[in-house]
C-alpha cells in the first residue's frame, strides 16, 4: 500500500514561514490533500488539490508537490496556528485512501 | 453548510460490536458524494475505515474488512458503521466525514467532518 511520510514535529517563531512536508513515492503525480486539527477538534481541511484553499482559510496557507515530496507552507505563523498537520491522497493503484502520519506544529 | 453528527455508545465490551450512526445535514445522502468513517487512536493519526455511497457500494481498509459493515438509510439521511469483534486496539475518535471527488484530476479528498464520538472498549 501506499505509504506518506512526515515529520513527527517542526517548530517555527511567530511571523515566520512553516514549512511541513509529505513524502511518497512520485507524489508528485498525485493530487495531495492537507488537513489542520487543534486538540480536542475534528480534522479541517485547509489545502486541497495541492495548492486550492476551501473558503475561510487565510491565503498565509499554500501547498506545493512535486517529485517525491509534496510541501504545506504556512506564512506569517500565529500562534493560532499551533496543530497538528495531516497530507492526504488516494492512491489509484488500491483504490484507498491515505494519511500521512501527521506533524505537530509547535509555535514558539 | 453540510453538518454530519456522529451518534451511538461510547463504551463497548470485548468482543462485541461498535455501531455508530452518522446523520447527514445540508447535503443529499443521494447527492455523487461518498460517506467514510476515519478514527483516530488517543495520541495517534488518522485511520481510514472505509467509506460508502448512496448507491450501497462500499469500499474498506483492507487491515478492518473482515470486521466492517456499512450501510446507508436514505429516508433518515444517515449512514452506519458496524465494527465486530471489537478489543481494546479499537478504542477510539470515530469520525464521519463527507468524501469529496474531483471532475477533472483523479482524486478525493475529505471536505466535511463531523465532531468525532470517543468510544471506548472496555468490560
Amino acid at each position: 500500500s501506499y505509504v506518506l511520510t512526515q515529520p513527527p514535529s517542526v517548530s517555527v517563531a511567530p511571523g515566520k514561514t512553516a514549512r511541513i512536508t509529505c513524502g511518497g513515492n512520485n507524489i508528485g503525480s498525485k493530487s495531495v490533500h492537507w488537513y489542520q486539527q487543534k486538540p480536542g477538534q475534528a480534522p479541517l481541511l485547509v489545502i486541497y488539490y495541492e495548492s486550492d484553499r476551501p473558503s475561510g482559510i487565510p491565503e498565509r496557507f499554500s501547498g506545493s508537490n512535486s517529485g517525491n515530496t509534496a510541501t504545506l507552507t504556512i506564512s506569517r505563523v500565529e500562534a493560532g496556528d499551533e496543530a497538528d498537520y495531516y497530507c492526504q491522497v488516494w492512491d489509484i493503484t488500491s483504490d484507498q485512501m491515505v494519511f500521512g502520519g501527521g506533524t505537530k506544529l509547535t509555535v514558539l | 453548510q453540510v453538518h454530519l453528527q456522529e451518534s451511538g455508545p461510547g463504551l463497548v465490551k470485548p468482543s462485541g460490536t461498535l455501531s455508530l450512526t452518522c446523520a447527514v445535514s445540508g447535503d443529499s445522502i443521494s447527492s455523487d458524494n461518498w460517506w467514510s468513517w476515519v478514527r483516530q487512536s488517543p495520541g495517534k493519526g488518522l485511520e481510514c475505515i472505509g467509506e460508502i455511497h448512496h448507491s450501497g457500494t462500499t469500499k474498506f481498509t483492507p487491515s478492518l474488512e473482515s470486521r466492517v459493515t456499512m450501510s446507508v438509510d436514505k429516508s433518515k439521511k444517515q449512514f452506519s458503521l458496524s465494527l465486530s469483534s471489537v478489543t481494546a486496539a479499537d478504542t477510539a475518535v470515530y469520525y464521519c466525514a463527507r468524501i469529496r471527488m474531483s471532475s477533472t484530476v483523479p482524486t478525493y479528498y475529505f471536505d466535511n467532518w463531523g465532531q468525532g464520538i470517543l468510544v471506548t472498549v472496555s468490560s
